[in-house]
């Protein structure tokens, strides 16, 4: 089957730098999402990786290792605003390229 | 430029009953998925329209069905609504091909509460 294993919650300071890890397991894949989401609100598109190394937008970078079946989401420069749940998904081309999506990491930040 | 938007935000329904909620997608997106999210939970793929068919499935029963009209809007109905269907419905738009696929833009969600 699928599945996809993510922390529960990560606490933070401000200011500070933090990586959310992502394992899956799905019989194809085809690339790893992140998305952000704020309490009471809808889903953002941060990133995708297709290919295995390290994508970086802004203060935001994601990874992948594709023989791993492993990624992480790295949060840098943390503001109060970055705090949200933090989604991985993988398609998944055994579902017929369904998007499986992880249960969130709550990312919390302190002053 | 619109979003993806959705309709109604919030509704109250009784066990038995039918629902229906409306999604219209971001200018310039073909596609349309429906998400279910229970709280605290990731969501859980419906379904996909895509040229007005549904495209790809999730594991749910035949109760959730949809459509998709010609203007790319889509709906997604209900019936025999149960206790364990309150959550929140999201929409989730996108160009079908290339990359674009991997780019979904989410509406803020429908949330539905069975009592």
């Amino acid at each position: 089957g699928q599945s996809l294993e993510q922390p529960s919650e990560v606490t933070a300071v401000e200011g500070a730098i933090v990586q959310i890890n992502c394992t899956y397991q799905t019989s194809g894949f085809y690339g790893l999402s992140w998305y952000q989401q704020h309490d009471g609100g809808a889903p953002t598109f941060l990133s995708y990786n297709a290919l295995d190394g390290l994508e970086e937008t802004g203060r935001f970078s994601s990874f992948l290792s594709r023989s791993d079946s492993y990624g992480y989401l790295l949060l840098q420069e943390l503001q109060m605003k970055d705090s949200a749940s933090y989604f991985c998904a993988v398609r998944d081309g055994g579902s017929n390229y369904q998007l499986i999506w992880g249960a969130g990491t709550k990312l919390i930040i302190k002053p | 430029d619109a979003g993806v938007t959705q309709s109604p935000t919030h509704l109250i329904k009784t066990r038995g009953q039918q629902v229906t909620l409306r999604c219209s997608p971001k200018s310039g997106h073909d596609t349309v998925s429906w998400y279910q999210q229970a709280l605290g939970q990731g969501p859980q793929f419906i379904f996909q329209y895509y040229e007005e068919e549904e495209r790809q499935r999730g594991n749910f029963p035949d109760r959730f069905s949809g459509h998709q009209f010609p203007n790319y809007s889509s709906e997604l109905n209900v019936n025999a609504l149960l206790l364990g269907d309150s959550a929140l419905y999201l929409c989730a738009s996108s160009f079908f091909g290339g990359s674009g696929a991997n780019v979904l833009t989410f509406g803020a969600g429908s949330r539905l509460t069975v009592l």
